[in-house]
């Protein structure tokens, strides 16, 4: 299995572009969550999803950010304007329903710099 | 609401060293609970979790946690630490009837060799 693949790796925008970050889940897993890491504040849950329908999104910031999961091999997370504040790794994650204790499987992270 | 609390900010061994990391969690119901370990430049990954049974779980590359119950506590513990261990670690907790993980602050750890 290739694990969760995110897109891109690297992204490097000026303030005030729509940047879109993706995320395509493990097969077969059905909750899929987007986390925010920063120096200052951690890893922060901003949003996620069970079976394509988001469940809490009381974690994105502001509503500058959007996500979407259209189906169950992939998901958006957009920021729209973006500002230098947003820069950040933002990882995507997903768990399987038949794992009872839900380990969560981490994608590689898009590193985010908006200048 | 659920919140996990670690204890270090940020820890620094020689090698061999023991390790301990505290972590503790505030929730009222029946809790998985995990610690996730992120190494430099890289993306988190699950270091052991307990759901049930021993409270004393094993993972791997030898690290071990224990479940205290009473004190709603998850520390982590190693015998001897390696330059290699240098990363930062999260406890994490999820109620058992809820989807969303909540994860500590992290610990950073740093390992001299």
């Amino acid at each position: 299995d290739a694990g969760v693949i995110q897109s891109p790796r690297h992204e490097v925008t000026e303030m005030g572009q729509e940047v879109t970050l993706r995320c395509k889940p493990i097969s077969g897993h059905n909750s899929l969550f987007w986390y925010r890491q920063t120096m200052m504040r951690g890893l922060e849950l901003l949003i996620y999803f069970n079976n394509n329908v988001p469940i809490d999104d009381s974690g994105m910031p502001e509503d500058r950010f959007s996500a979407k999961m259209p189906n169950a091999s992939f998901s958006t997370l957009k920021i729209q304007p973006s500002e230098p504040r947003d820069s950040a790794v933002y990882f995507c994650a997903s768990s399987s329903p038949s794992d009872n204790n839900n380990e969560q499987f981490f994608g590689p992270g898009t590193r985010l710099t908006v200048l | 609401a659920q919140s996990v609390s670690q204890h270090n900010h940020h820890v620094i061994l020689s090698e061999a060293a023991s390790l301990e990391l505290g972590c503790n969690y505030s929730y009222g119901g029946t809790v998985n609970l995990f610690w996730y370990v992120q190494y430099p430049g890289q993306h988190l990954q699950l270091l052991l979790k307990y759901f049930s049974g021993d409270p004393l779980v094993k993972g791997i590359k030898g690290f071990e946690a224990e479940f205290i119950k009473s004190k709603f506590s998850f520390n982590l513990r190693k015998p001897s630490v390696q330059w290699s261990d240098t990363a930062e670690y999260f406890c994490a907790v999820k109620g058992t009837s809820y989807d969303k993980v909540i994860f500590g602050p992290g610990t950073s750890l740093s390992v001299i060799p």
